[in-house]
């Protein structure tokens, strides 16, 4: 199962808005609305962002969000903070209880 | 505090066997999906394997036929057996926790695992 494609790198000013990509194919991100988003700050537990393309755990602010079209999911963060900062990826689940995660985005707030 | 502990890590040789433990405190390891998740240096993450709340386990072709995943409910504890190792298994093995029915996702801060010579 090939990995997820997602950009290396993003970045925004503080207070704007970014939308990082996550491309898959229809055995994956198309076939299913199990779709995943975390953030990553190196040395700590990843966070749950986003379950199932566009739902919020308790807790996350609702400056994230999902979505998803054909082949492609996008998580947009609106109002970018320095506590942003940090490495997000996403998950699939890609059929017979096989899941496939992105490669990563690094994101900057400048 | 619903938290994960991972431990066992360490540096093992090419061939050889460890296992890690992911201990739970205000989680019940039994009774959700539990998962094991590496991330290799300079890499994004892998997902490993799964354990659902009624036992079934699944694993990535990667590591099928040499890992295990296994509970013990009674200790509350997550394990992955890992044998036949190689220098590709390097990486840092983090267990999660997915409790379904109020959406919880709860993570360790990860055990490291190299392989080497």
């Amino acid at each position: 199962q090939s990995a997820l494609t997602q950009p290396p790198s993003a970045s925004g000013s503080p207070g704007h808005s970014v939308t990082i990509s996550c491309t898959g194919t229809s055995s994956d991100v198309g076939a299913y609305n199990y779709v995943s988003w975390y953030q990553h700050h190196p040395g700590k537990a990843p966070i749950l962002l986003i379950y199932e393309v566009n739902k919020r755990p308790s807790g996350v602010p609702d400056r994230f969000s999902g979505s998803k079209s054909i082949n492609t999911a996008s998580l947009t963060v609106s109002g970018l903070q320095a506590e942003d900062e940090a490495d997000y990826y996403c998950l699939s689940y890609a059929g017979n209880n096989n899941l496939v995660f992105g490669g990563g985005t690094k994101l900057t707030v400048l | 505090e619903v938290q994960l502990v991972e431990s066992g890590g360490g540096l093992i040789q090419p061939g050889g066997s460890v296992r890690l433990s992911c201990a739970a405190s205000g989680f019940a390891v039994g009774s959700n999906q539990m998962f094991w998740v590496r991330q290799a240096p300079g890499k994004g993450p892998e997902w490993v394997a799964v354990i659902y709340s009624s036992g079934s386990t699944f694993y990535a072709d990667s590591v099928k036929g040499r890992f295990t995943v296994s509970r013990d409910k009674s200790k509350n504890t997550l394990y992955l057996q890992m044998n036949s190792l190689r220098v590709e298994d390097t990486a840092v093995y983090y267990c999660e926790g997915w409790d379904v029915s109020v959406a919880l996702d709860v993570w360790g801060q990860g055990t490291t695992v190299s392989v080497s010579s």
